[in-house]
């Protein structure tokens, strides 16, 4: 069974902390994104990486960098967290490839900044 | 830029009748992907339904199935025999190759007994 694993489903920092979220895929996908879940807004990619050390910006990259040091593993980073940054952070991962490009997504991560 | 729109915020629908969710996208390449996502309350994105652009055919997945008009770009989605596990917000999709995902703002459906 296929399988996108989220470090932690739920998270309570404080502002100005700094905040890693880990996400790990085994079906040797190439590309890994990170998105934004907000009410009314659907989902917004915050960052996309298609290929170990390489990322994109994607629409609302301000205020998070992202690391991708092994295939496998692709981590978010809020270096200091803001209360406009509570939400619920989605990791994917997909095939680059024409066949099975579908987006497979870990459980959601949902951080409160207070 | 490609955007999806989904002109429902929520929808309602009687157990075991069908229900229709809307979708229109904005692209100006010629081969890509739709998708059609379900989120259930609490739980994990899974895919519904996939459809790709140079196929003409609708997809079909049991219960669920699409109307897909490359013309006017729009990506409706079918749900026959509406079951309560259905409640969940449902996600349109679109992807160019190789590219990221652009999802649309959700439906939020309710499958009432």
């Amino acid at each position: 069974d296929v399988k996108v694993t989220q470090s932690s489903r739920y998270l309570v920092k404080r502002t100005g902390e700094k905040v890693f979220l880990e996400c790990v895929q085994d079906m040797d996908h190439e590309n890994m994104f990170w998105y934004r879940q907000d009410p009314g807004l659907g989902l917004r990619l915050i960052y996309f990486s298609y290929d170990v050390k390489m990322k994109e910006k994607g629409d609302i990259p301000e205020g998070y960098s992202v690391s991708r040091e092994k295939k496998e593993r692709f981590s978010l980073i809020l270096e200091s967290t803001s209360t406009n940054q509570t939400s619920m952070y989605l990791c994917a991962s997909s095939s680059q490839g024409r066949l099975n490009t579908e987006a497979f997504f870990g459980q959601g991560t949902r951080l409160t900044v207070v | 830029a490609q955007t999806v729109t989904q002109s429902q915020p929520e929808m309602s629908v009687q157990e075991a009748e069908t229900v229709t969710l809307s979708c229109t996208y904005d692209t100006s390449e010629s081969n890509y992907y739709l998708f059609w996502y379900k989120q259930p309350p609490s739980r994990q994105m899974i895919l519904v339904i996939r459809q790709e652009a140079y196929k003409q055919q609708n997809a079909t997945e049991n219960r669920f199935s699409v109307n897909f008009q490359k013309a006017a770009k729009s990506f409706s989605l079918k749900i026959s025999d509406s079951q309560l596990g259905d409640t969940a917000m449902y996600f349109c999709a679109f992807r160019f190759y190789g590219q990221n995902f652009v999802f649309g703002p959700g439906t939020r459906l309710s499958v009432l007994p």
